[in-house]
């Protein structure tokens, strides 16, 4: 089936640690996205793709990095810069034309142990 | 003024009751309009599309005024099974430009 794949579902982070978050899809999208979650607040854009080996920061993208060397594949990296990365972490992607919607894989819930 | 605004709610209505739902913006030039529904702990699903001329979709109807800038979302005869969050969606027109989620709607359906 073709889909967005998360992983892990779950990840806890030590104080210092860079962590990564996995996202696959199988969709033959072009752009992909990675958003933050918080409780009481929006989607916020942390990094956009639009195409192979090419990202842009969004809104939030400090503490945060990303590559993009397959077009099915965008890892998102918490580092240790990030100071508050407890959240909800979704990934989603959206065919290339321009009024399509976006589809999100399951997401990642993150925690600082 | 926030680019997407909602009111949080929650909206708590009985089963079989007509709910609406707005979300103003603040871009005039955004051009493309949807509805996620996203339930607690999970990711949001595309619930529709909106469209200039209004659009249905079973007991869904979503609408959108240019002039006042805003979509509306109308749930007829709701479930329960309705219960959730709705995110209204505003993206301006053209290319990959990022697209701005509104916070949300909780709306609880009670037997």
């Amino acid at each position: 089936d073709g889909g967005i794949t998360q992983s892990p579902k779950y990840l806890f982070r030590k104080e210092g640690q860079n962590v990564t978050l996995s996202c696959e899809q199988n969709l033959n999208h072009d752009a992909m996205y990675w958003y933050r979650q918080d409780p009481g607040q929006g989607l916020r854009l942390i990094y956009y793709s639009q195409i192979v080996n090419d990202f842009q920061k969004g809104d939030i993208a400090e503490g945060y990095s990303v590559s993009r060397e397959k077009k099915e594949s965008f890892p998102l990296t918490v580092t240790s810069a990030q100071k508050n990365p407890t959240a909800f972490y979704l990934c989603a992607s959206r065919q290339g034309s321009m009024n399509q919607p976006q589809h999100f894989g399951d997401g990642t819930r993150l925690s600082i142990l | 003024r926030k680019e997407v605004e909602q009111d949080p709610g929650p909206f708590n209505v009985p089963e079989g009751a007509t709910v609406a739902f707005n979300c103003t913006y603040s871009n005039s030039a955004s051009q493309s309009f949807f509805w996620y529904r996203q339930d607690c702990r999970k990711e949001p699903k595309l619930l529709m599309s909106v469209y200039s001329s209004g659009n249905e979709d079973g007991r869904f109807t979503a609408q959108l005024n240019r002039a006042s800038q805003y979509i509306s979302l109308l749930i007829r005869d709701s479930k329960l099974s309705d219960s959730a969050t709705y995110l209204c969606v505003v993206k301006p027109s053209g290319g990959y430009q990022k697209v701005t989620f509104g916070i949300g709607t909780k709306l609880q359906v009670i037997p």
